[in-house]
């Protein structure tokens, strides 16, 4: 059901790199999310955007940055990582803004920095 | 602030055994509640949600009901199987321009 991707699947990469996360989804959703999954398995919210050229940092104090130049298209880059950066990362988009619609979920990032 | 608090796990049970996550939240206002489940190497998708007090929400035998009076959405199933075993967030929105909170999980384990 859910038209929304994320690249790559599983990353593994050296401290210092700078990496980008992809993230994509043709729903036209104008709502889209980063989230970081701890091994406990709890959510946190990174970064959010409701819309072209609107970007918000979320709860979770996150040394990345995201852009939103297209309403498909919700990159998180980091630009030298580090073991602290290693996680599940979850891209999430929902419907029109002023609507209360259900998040739709990527497969996510599994990211090791070593 | 709003929160969310879920029943802590692992949780493990028998199959065809009755199940209940329990979940209780914080909010201003009205929210809308959701259960979301994520499966073994997968992203999180919604099960099931309610958005005024007394609806019940359903989906593949699972239930919950916003109860206001309690603030609570526990989540229920009569008979679980093995393929519901997943982890299982509560979350609520309490506006349609806010962001959606989610609890911290509870991951359900189902024997054979």
């Amino acid at each position: 059901e859910a038209d929304i991707y994320q690249t790559p699947r599983y990353l593994v990469i050296g401290t210092g790199k700078k990496i980008t996360l992809e993230c994509s989804q043709t729903m036209g959703h104008d709502k889209m999310y980063w989230y970081q999954q701890d091994p406990g398995m709890e959510l946190h919210l990174i970064h959010y955007s409701y819309g072209v050229n609107s970007t918000e940092k979320g709860d979770l104090s996150s040394e990345s940055t995201v852009s939103r130049i297209r309403t498909e298209h919700f990159p998180l880059t980091l630009e030298s990582a580090r073991p602290s950066h290693t996680s599940q990362y979850l891209c999430a988009s929902s419907g029109l803004a002023g609507t209360n619609e259900k998040l739709f979920f990527g497969s996510g990032t599994q990211l090791s920095v070593l | 602030g709003d929160s969310v608090t879920q029943m802590e796990g692992p949780v493990t049970l028998s199959e065809e055994a009755f199940l209940t996550i329990n979940c209780t939240y914080t909010a201003t206002g009205y929210p809308s509640l959701f259960w979301y489940v994520q499966y073994p190497g997968e992203g999180l998708q919604l099960l099931l949600k309610a958005t005024k007090a007394d609806d019940k929400g359903s989906n593949k035998g699972f239930e919950a009901t916003y109860r206001k009076e309690t603030t609570s959405f526990h989540l229920e199933k009569g008979s679980v199987q093995v393929s519901d075993s997943a982890v299982y967030f509560c979350a609520l929105s309490a506006s349609s321009a806010s962001k959606i909170i989610f609890g911290s999980g509870t991951r359900l384990s189902i024997r054979p």
